[in-house]
């Protein structure tokens, strides 16, 4: 089946690190991506990882993926103010479809 | 210069009603989607069209038909609107060929619809 978990909330202070986890079940996924999405605005892509990779990092953001446990997290080092957003992570699956989370709310206090 | 633009931006109607919501890129891309989000912020996939041919048609209400005039223009009817349509309803565009994974894709800022 085609679905991914994410915890609804994370709240922060400035300046720590914020680490949101994702869980997806097709194990088919080639792609998987990290979109962030402010109030009131379209999603933006933030970052991805191709499926048989275990890391991926640009600047600060770290992608970490375990494809046995089906496990994807990113971290944002340095967690700013302007990182309040909702994030979402997506699997690419098969005709090109993506299945998103519920999305993760980050909230982050100064 | 927007890349993916939808209007109208906000759109408040009464149940029974008949509307649409455009979507047009210049991107240059081969593939549209139209998504919904509803109130819980979950996400889903409702359509999508490669060169004007429909190739993703999910669980959605035949009252929803998706037409593109073009391969830059994505537009959505919905005929006999109900109040379960409330929601922010999002375009995207991807390349068919290149970006990442053949599936980068670019999102418009989205429409909101509230049924009445």
């Amino acid at each position: 089946g085609e679905d991914v978990e994410q915890s609804l909330f994370l709240s922060v202070r400035e300046g720590d690190s914020s680490v949101i986890n994702c869980t997806y079940t097709d194990s088919s996924s080639t792609y998987l991506y990290w979109y962030k999405q402010e109030p009131g605005a379209g999603l933006q892509l933030l970052t991805y990882i191709f499926s048989n990779m275990d890391m991926k990092q640009d600047q600060r953001l770290t992608v970490l993926l375990n494809k046995k446990d089906k496990h994807l997290s990113l971290r944002i080092a340095d967690t700013q103010t302007g990182d309040s957003a909702i994030y979402f992570c997506a699997e690419k699956v098969g005709g090109g479809k993506l299945i998103f989370g519920q999305g993760t709310e980050l909230s982050v206090k100064p | 210069d927007t890349a993916v633009s939808q209007t109208p931006k906000y759109l408040v109607t009464q149940m029974g009603n008949d509307k649409s919501i455009k979507c047009e890129q210049n991107l240059g891309h081969d593939t549209m989607y139209w998504y919904k989000q509803d109130s819980k912020k979950f996400l889903k996939i409702m359509f999508s069209y490669n060169n004007k041919e429909l190739i993703i048609n999910e669980t959605v209400p035949n009252r929803f038909s998706p037409k593109s005039p073009d391969k830059a223009h994505l537009n959505l009817h919905i005929n006999s609107l109900e109040l379960g349509d409330s929601a922010v309803y999002f375009c995207a565009s991807s390349p068919t060929s290149g970006g990442l994974g053949d599936n980068e894709q670019f999102f418009g800022p989205g429409t909101r619809l509230t049924v009445l």
